[in-house]
């Protein structure tokens, strides 16, 4: 079975300090995608990054950036420069294919993250 | 840009009382999927539709029943409502037919409080 692990369970950081948030996965599918998605305090999710299996190159968004190491079957994410408007809940999670290979999503215990202004 | 809209946002019902949550999802997207999310807990798979068809089930009660409509929209049907069952419940939409890389786009959810 799929399973993803976020060891961190709080994080606080003082504004404009580095942050790596990490996540573990566990998978015997030779094709799948990990995902991170960030839970502000309204509650809703938004989507940040999308990683296929089969692409281990780093990526980088602004002040986001993602390493997927394969070998240690990890895909933690950095914020630079971190601000306020982080402060949220990151949950990192893993597709598996469906019945039908539609997949759905299995999601780490969430991080969460905050910055101190 | 059209995101997944939810409905109702927000939703108060009695132990044993029924309520239908509705998703419609981003338009042209023919998969959605229903997720639940406890206090403080990650997002738990509830069920999924594509084209109509139930496509894949998690660990979704039997007192609760979904289907995706013509219009592609979903309802996800919950009964004899429990303590328990209170949660933010979220939709998601996606492009599907095969594990194509499709990404998950979410609604806001709708928090489900159950006196």
């Amino acid at each position: 079975a799929q399973k993803v692990t976020q060891a961190q369970t709080e994080i606080s950081v003082v504004e404009k300090e580095d942050v790596t948030l990490d996540c573990v996965y566990e998978t015997r599918d030779t094709t799948y995608y990990l995902f991170w998605y960030k839970q502000p305090p309204s509650g809703e999710l938004v989507f940040l990054i999308r990683r296929n299996s089969f692409d281990e190159q780093n990526e980088i968004s602004g002040r986001y950036s993602w390493n997927f190491q394969k070998s240690t079957s990890s895909f933690n994410f950095t914020i630079t420069a971190s601000q306020v408007v982080d402060s949220a809940v990151y949950f990192c999670a893993l597709s598996e294919a469906g019945s039908d290979g539609n997949e759905k999503l299995t999601f780490g215990t969430g991080t969460r993250l905050t910055i101190i202004p | 840009a059209a995101g997944v809209i939810q409905s109702p946002r927000h939703l108060i019902k009695e132990k044993r009382e029924t309520a239908t949550l509705k998703c419609y999802p981003i338009p042209r997207h023919d998969t959605v999927y229903w997720y639940q999310q406890g206090p403080g807990q990650d997002p738990q798979f509830l069920i999924s539709f594509y084209e109509k068809m139930q496509s894949d089930k998690g660990s979704i009660p039997d007192r609760f029943s979904a289907q995706q409509f013509s219009d592609y929209h979903s309802e996800l049907n919950m009964s004899s409502l429990e303590l328990g069952d209170s949660a933010l419940y979220f939709c998601a939409s996606s492009l599907g037919g095969s594990l194509a890389k499709n990404i998950q786009y979410f609604g806001a959810g709708t928090r489900l409080s159950v006196l």
